[in-house]
């Protein structure tokens, strides 16, 4: 399967700031990205839908213009927590892959919001 | 709505002895079923999936998924549980008819006693 990474693995940052998460795919041309945000003790949740060259697609109830998604080669897609609040801090975990059959996640990154 | 029940949210149990995660599900029609396994710093690697066909499923790593209609159930079994198996166990579902969406249970910590 694909090898995906993210960085960083943990970011603490100040209420008010914002914070970028990189979501590599290391061999896998990745035309799709995805990303999941976990609270604790609950389930993953898929927040977007990352497209190498277009806009992405946002799940309902997350807010495009706070979470900024840009996937701008098929081995890289950001995500940048604009104006984090405490509220922001979760785990946020990366998928490559075509649809639901097959997907390859990173380890995830750790944003603490202070 | 979909959703994906994982009743317990910790396991105990002794290195040798068998082992059940329970999933259920509710979806409109059957979907497709995955298991994933995430240890500590690891991104989620998938351990099986179903598709269709042969109700019981063979995974790696020696695990086994049984998939029951009647009880909208997934539940995932290993008869001797190693050490090594100790992490946080996810069960997901998808759509069968394209998509990219995975709706997660809430996870089963495993813990193995020596």
């Amino acid at each position: 399967g694909a090898v995906v990474s993210q960085h960083p693995s943990r970011v603490i940052c100040k209420s008010g700031t914002s914070v970028k998460i990189e979501c590599r795919s290391l061999d896998f041309q990745a035309t799709t990205m995805f990303w999941y945000r976990q609270f604790p003790k609950q389930s993953l949740m898929l927040m977007a839908t990352s497209n190498e060259g277009s806009k992405a697609t946002y799940e309902q109830g997350v807010e495009k213009d706070k979470f900024l998604i840009n996937h701008a080669s098929l081995t890289l897609s950001t995500l940048t927590v604009t104006s984090a609040h405490p509220e922001d801090s979760s785990f946020y975990i990366c998928s490559v892959g075509q649809g639901v059959s097959e997907q390859y996640f990173g380890p995830g990154t750790r944003l603490t919001v202070t | 709505a979909q959703s994906v029940t994982q009743p317990d949210i910790h396991i105990t149990v002794s290195e040798g002895a068998s082992l059940e995660l329970r999933c259920n599900y509710s979806y409109g029609a059957t979907p497709y079923l995955f298991w994933y396994v995430q240890s500590p710093g690891q991104g989620l690697q998938l351990l099986l999936k179903y598709f269709s066909g042969d109700t019981l499923v063979q995974g790696i790593k020696g695990f086994e998924a049984e998939f029951k209609r009647s009880q909208s159930s997934f539940n995932l079994r290993k008869p001797s549980v190693h050490w090594s198996d100790a992490a946080e166990y996810f069960c997901a579902v998808g759509p069968t008819g394209g998509g990219n969406k995975l709706t997660f249970g809430t996870g089963t910590q495993l813990k193995v006693e020596l």
